[in-house]
């Protein structure tokens, strides 16, 4: 198996664009986590997607952030508009069996906005 | 919820020696307490995991302890090598997994 996979996995934007991480999780896995990862705040859940339907979006920071997940192979997180504090180390994770299964971390995507 | 706490956050350890990692926990009904390997520039990798019935479980160089009465679980590499040398992050399952804020573990040749 390939593993989660992630797009980009470097990203370098302005202020005030709007930026999209893409992942693809595990074949066969029916849950799909996106997290932020920094040097302060270590890794956060941002949102949690089981059979494609967001669950828990408890950790998106704001309402420049949002999330999609079309099918059970893809899924999009979105900021819009970006800023610097924004920037950060954003992990996609997948698992078969839910919230409470082992996670399969992607290799992640490092945002820098200017 | 879950306040799970981690040390130390650095290690240095000489090559051959053991390292461990320990972490606590605050939610009594948190039941699934896995380990993750971070190397540079890459995501979190499951090295090992524990569930809550059973009280250690070993996997060649690693092994996982868990006290539920004092709510630690601890991780334990014996015989280091320098590709043990990344970040370590523990982690419980309540509602939602909540990590650890890692150990940088560096293994001196």
């Amino acid at each position: 198996d390939a593993g989660v996979i992630q797009s980009p996995r470097h990203e370098v934007t302005e202020m005030g664009q709007e930026v999209t991480l893409r992942c693809k999780p595990i074949s066969g896995h029916n849950s799909l986590f996106w997290y932020r990862q920094t040097m302060m705040r270590g890794l956060e859940l941002l949102i949690y997607f089981n059979n494609n339907v967001p669950i828990d979006d408890s950790g998106m920071p704001e309402d420049r952030f949002s999330a999609k997940m079309p099918n059970a192979s893809f899924s999009t997180l979105k900021i819009q508009p970006s800023e610097p504090r924004d920037s950060a180390v954003y992990f996609c994770a997948s698992s078969y069996g839910g919230r409470g299964d082992t996670q399969y971390f992607g290799p992640g995507t490092r945002l820098t906005v200017l | 919820g879950e306040n799970v706490e981690q040390h130390p956050s650095t290690l240095s350890v000489q090559e051959g020696d053991s390292a461990v990692i320990k972490c606590t926990y605050s939610d009594s009904a948190s039941n699934y307490f896995p380990w993750y390997k971070q190397e540079l520039g890459k995501g979190p990798q499951l090295i090992i995991d524990i569930r809550s019935n059973v009280g250690e479980k070993k996997d060649q160089r690693i092994a996982v302890t868990l006290n539920k009465t004092a709510k630690h679980f601890s991780l334990h590499i014996t015989e280091t090598q320098p590709e043990d040398s990344a970040v370590y992050f523990c982690a419980a399952l309540s509602n939602q997994f909540y990590f650890g804020t890692g150990t940088s573990l560096t293994v001196i040749p």
